[in-house]
This record gives C-alpha cells, structure tokens and sequence, in this order.
C-alpha cells in the first residue's frame, strides 16, 4: 500500500502566520489524486484541498495545495482562528486509499 | 442539498457482528462510489472500504479485510458496512462518505457512527 508520512506531527504558530504541510507518499500518486482534510474535535472531516491544488467551492484562498509524484504541500497563507486543527493528507489513486497520520496546527 | 446519515452504531462485544448503514439523500447516489472511513478514539483517520458505483468493485483495508463487507442497494440510497468478528481496536467513529464529481473526493460526509468493541 502507499504509505504517506505527513510532516511536521506539530506546528506551532499565531494567527496571520504561514502554515506549511508536507505529506510524503511512498509510491507515486498517479493522477495527482491527492487530497487534503482539515479535522475539528467533534466534527465531520472537511475537504479543503482535491487533485493536488483543486480547491472546492466555500473554501477561502488563504488554502492552496502543490506538488505530484511523492511529494505534496499544503500551505495556508494567514492563519485565521478557524484554521487551527488536524490536516489529513489522503491519496485515492490506488486501493486501499490510505491517510497520513495527521498535522496538528496549534495556537502557539 | 447532500446528506449522509449512518444509523446502527452502538456496543457490541467482541467477537460479535454489528451491521452498519447510510443513508444518502439529495443526489444521485447510483453515480457515485461510497466509503467508509474511521476514526479511533485520540487517533487518526482510517480508510476502511469502498464500494463502485454500481456495486461490482470492492475494497479494504489490511485491517478489516475477511471480516468486513461493504455493499450498496442503490434503489434505497443506502450504503452498508457488515461487520463480523469485531475486536477491540475496531471501536471508532464511523463515517460515510463519497466520491465527488471531477475527483473531488470526500466532498460530503456523514456525522459519523460511534461503534465502541467492548465485553
């Protein structure tokens, strides 16, 4: 299966900072079938970031999604009070799907 | 507007079968492959299986292969996950959810199932 490893396990930052995620894919993710969630304690996973860099629609731009092959980012550009939660990295080019492991943003 | 509601979460102990299901309204859900992910308490999210659109292709995870089955009646909108000898490390919240259009992946999801594996 194809492992991602998600980094750094957490970030520590204030809000108006830049967040960058990384998530790093054992195999090649054909297609760009990478996606991104943001979790909340008690609620439902949010999609924020699909096909790599695709964001849906009410998603804020602050939110943007790079790269292919192996290697993917995540970066908010100003953190808002909302943004601090988990980020799950999920490829679904190749079954089983699997997700990272997570990347907490916190309130530093 | 989409929803996604899973019923038939609850206790069960281990070794048993609990049968889980979703209700998919508000789209076409006949168009469109389900799965199910799980969360465990203080862990991360967990793909667990996928069912194709039209039912005929079926996948899981390592963890839950040969004990788990997915299946789909796509005349009741309803997407189901059996699950048989259930062990401890099973117990989590279950969520429904689906393929997008243009591989916008998990773009709606259920509230999620509590399923706790206890004796």
């Amino acid at each position: 299966e194809n492992v991602l490893t998600q980094s750094p396990g957490t970030l520590s930052l204030s809000p108006g900072e830049r967040a960058t995620l990384s998530c790093r894919a054992s195999q090649s993710v054909r297609n760009n079938y990478l996606a991104w969630y943001q979790k909340k304690p008690g609620q439902t996973p949010r999609l924020v970031i699909y096909v790599a860099s695709s964001r849906p629609a009410g998603i804020p731009d602050r939110f943007s999604g790079s790269g292919s092959g192996t290697d993917f980012t995540l970066t908010i550009s100003r953190l808002e009070p909302e943004d601090f939660a988990v980020y799950y990295c999920h490829q679904y080019s190749d079954s089983p799907r699997t997700f990272g492991q997570g990347t907490k943003v916190e309130f530093k | 507007q989409v929803q996604l509601v899973e019923s038939g979460g609850g206790v069960v102990q281990p070794g048993r079968s609990l049968r889980l299901s979703c209700a998919a309204s508000g789209f076409t859900f006949s168009s469109h492959a389900m799965f199910w992910v799980r969360q465990a308490p203080g862990k991360g999210l967990e793909w667990v299986a996928l069912t194709s659109y039209d039912g005929t292709d079926k996948f899981y995870a390592d963890s839950v292969k040969g004990r788990f089955t997915i299946s789909r009646d796509n005349s009741k909108n309803t997407l189901s996950l059996q699950m048989n000898n259930v062990r401890p490390d099973d117990t989590a919240v279950y969520y429904c959810t689906r393929d997008g259009p243009l591989a916008a992946v998990g773009d709606y999801w259920g509230r999620g199932a509590l399923v706790t594996v206890s004796s």
